[in-house]
């Protein structure tokens, strides 16, 4: 099983900041098959980015994904009130596995 | 309009068992990729189990043996079966869709909460 660990605990930042979440593999993820979803209170996640780097459909170009191999990021750039979340990455190329998530506050 | 709607969670007790339902529309269940995802309080996600287009199913470790994911097309339903459910099977379970078998997760429903107490 692939073991996602990401950047630990809350982020708390303010409005127009960047925020810059991390997502380690404990193995190579194949293929770079590497998603970020954010999750708000209540709700069920929504995809972000897949392939590593590709915003899915109607995500402001605000949120970016980089890496491969092992180390992947996610950086929100310009952040707004509504970005306030829980940020998971999740690999699937070797059935599915998740990072605890990081929550990122906009105060 | 792609829609996933998740029914059939509740309080059980441990040891006991549950069918949870993802009604689809928006497309046939048995064209599609389907997975069931949990969210234990305050957790993280947890992928359960996964019913490929071709009927194909697997499902986590932990939970082999006791879930069975299945799917009924004239119903466009997709099912989860959990006996001898325990205390650590408490969550939200939402089901999920995805495209092909290396593709994320792009629908999702709302979820469903599942209680397992005395």
């Amino acid at each position: 099983e692939i073991v996602l660990t990401q950047s630990t605990g809350t982020l708390f930042l303010s409005p127009g900041e960047r925020a810059t979440l991390s997502c380690r593999a404990s193995q190579s993820v194949s293929s770079s098959f590497l998603a970020w979803y954010q999750q708000k209170p209540g709700q069920a996640p929504r995809l972000l980015i897949y392939g590593a780097s590709s915003r899915a459909t109607g995500i402001p170009d605000r949120f970016s994904g980089s890496g491969s191999g092992t180390d992947f990021i996610l950086t929100i750039s310009r952040l707004e009130p509504e970005d306030s979340a829980v940020y998971y990455c999740q690999q699937y190329g070797n059935f599915w596995t998740f990072g605890q998530g990081t929550k990122v506050e906009i105060k | 309009e792609v829609q996933l709607v998740e029914s059939g969670g509740g309080l059980i007790q441990p040891g006991g068992s549950l069918r949870l339902s993802c009604a689809v529309s928006g497309f046939t269940v048995s064209s599609i990729y389907m997975s069931w995802v949990r969210q234990a309080p305050g957790k993280g996600l947890e992928w359960v189990s996964v019913i490929y287009s071709g009927g194909s199913r697997y499902h986590a470790d932990s939970v082999k043996g006791r879930f069975t994911i299945s799917r009924d097309s004239s119903e466009n339903t997709l099912y989860l079966q959990m006996n001898s459910l325990r205390a650590e099977d408490t969550a939200v379970y939402y089901c999920a869709t995805f495209r092909c078998g290396s593709c994320p997760f792009d629908y999702w429903g709302r979820g469903t909460l599942v209680t397992v107490s005395s």
